[in-house]
């Protein structure tokens, strides 16, 4: 089955880059999707296909993928953007959608 | 606005059934993918099933393939999960969403808020 792997938790000072790194095989060759889930809500999408915004995003909110490895960046993070963040994809193999573990992202 | 909510949660006892709905508005199911995506209590979300905008392709996580069908009714805007044979380990936040275009395979633009399955004697 094919697997994403995130890192378990990232800090940051608030004002600073937060960078949260998504690894697949060749998850370059796919679309990398990135969801933000606060405690209590429901997840809420901040990138797709790779690099893209939905409306009523943040344009410190940025994605890249290349390679094996997508990357969601927060640029300038604030107290309100500490979530847990997900990477998705989908693997066209199997006909699966895949999500990684996820990562907390805290902000102190 | 673009909005669907989950129902049908509840406490089951293993090896019963258990049927999620979610109803859609603001938007017309038929053009749209859906997905069933899971939460175990303090864990990482987990793909359910999808199911194409016309019903005619369905996929499942291998860990409900053969014990869950996802179906639509998109006479009455509304997406299903039924759950047979239920196990502890079923027990989840259930969260239906919408895909952001025809394309199963494409982002998760809109979630529910969620219904909780509790699977426990």
């Amino acid at each position: 089955s094919y697997d994403l792997s995130q890192p378990p938790s990232v800090s940051v000072s608030p004002g600073q880059t937060a960078s949260i790194t998504c690894s697949g095989d060749k998850l370059g060759d796919q679309y990398a999707y990135w969801y933000q889930q606060k405690p209590g809500q429901s997840p809420v999408l901040v990138i797709y296909l790779d690099t893209k915004r939905p409306s009523g995003i943040p344009e410190r909110f940025s994605g890249f993928n290349s390679g094996n490895t997508a990357t969601l960046t927060i640029s300038g993070t604030q107290a309100m953007d500490e979530a847990d963040y997900y990477c998705q994809a989908w693997d066209s193999n199997t006909a699966r959608l895949v999500f990684g573990g996820g990562t907390k992202l805290t902000v102190l | 606005q673009v909005q669907v909510v989950e129902s049908g949660g509840g406490v089951v006892q293993p090896g019963r059934s258990l049927r999620l709905s979610c109803a859609a508005s603001g938007f017309t199911l038929n053009d749209y993918g859906m997905h069933w995506v899971r939460q175990a209590p303090g864990k990482g979300l987990e793909w359910v099933a999808v199911i194409s905008f016309d019903g005619s392709n369905k996929y499942y996580a291998d860990s409900v393939k053969g014990r869950f069908t996802i179906s639509r009714d998109n006479s009455k805007n509304t997406l299903f999960l039924q759950m047979d044979s239920l196990r502890a380990e079923d027990t989840a936040v259930y969260y239906c969403a919408k895909t952001g275009s025809r394309s199963y395979n494409s982002e998760l633009d809109s979630w529910g808020q969620g219904t909780l399955v509790t699977v426990s004697t």
